[in-house]
């Protein structure tokens, strides 16, 4: 089945202690993208990979880090967590384009940062 | 900066059409337009994706006019099960080439 898998789906921590949502989709899709989703925000994308070892930032890059050394994988990393990183965050691929050709989501992560 | 403004929430009852139009005034020339619904504590998923004019599938109608500046998204007959977030979606071309932009969707409530 043509999926994108994050884990873990529920996380709390505790400020400052380094954590990593990882993401992987089984469909060689080439684009990954990372958003988060507050009240009344809607979805803002974080970063964005067009394939492996290519990757730059979204609208609110600030405080994550990711990389993408294989094409199935796209971690997003938080050095050094704060609360206002709390939030539900979605991972995302599609085939070659992440603007013109339908992006697949995964099931999310709830993040709680105390 | 493409940008989509949408209406906040609607409501509709079961059974009528309903229209949710996306104002997206600074579309390039390249983009497409694409559609997404997201249940609560779901991922959105993609529903319907158009270039120009008018574009049907099993679920939804999407239409575009010439100037592209805006777009419609129309669902036929909706049913308790269509109350959901729907989210217009356009390229950032400028902010980079592969960022995207989602607004901050539209909330649909069926009534029955």
């Amino acid at each position: 089945e043509a999926q994108v898998t994050q884990n873990p789906r529920y996380l709390i921590t505790v400020t400052g202690k380094k954590l990593t949502v990882t993401c992987s989709q089984n469909m060689n899709h080439e684009y990954m993208s990372w958003y988060r989703q507050d009240p009344g925000l809607g979805l803002r994308q974080i970063y964005y990979s067009m394939n492996v070892e290519v990757t730059d930032k979204g609208d609110v890059p600030e405080g994550y880090k990711v990389s993408r050394k294989e094409k199935r994988n796209f971690p997003l990393i938080l050095e050094s967590p704060s609360p206002n990183q709390t939030s539900l965050y979605f991972c995302a691929s599609s085939f070659q384009d992440g603007k013109n050709q339908p992006q697949h989501f995964g099931d999310g992560t709830r993040l709680s940062i105390l | 900066l493409a940008k989509t403004t949408q209406p906040i929430s609607m409501d509709s009852y079961e059974g009528q059409e309903v229209n949710i139009t996306c104002s997206h005034n600074n579309i390039a020339t390249n983009d497409y337009i694409t559609w997404y619904q997201q249940f609560p504590s779901q991922g959105p998923r993609f529903i319907i994706q158009g270039y120009k004019t008018k574009v049907t599938n099993e679920v939804a109608s999407l239409f575009i006019p010439a100037d592209r500046k805006s777009s419609t998204l129309s669902l036929p007959r909706v049913s308790l099960s269509d109350t959901a977030v729907y989210y217009c979606l356009v390229g950032d071309t400028p902010g980079g080439y592969q960022k995207v932009t989602f607004g901050t969707g539209t909330k649909l409530q069926v009534i029955p």
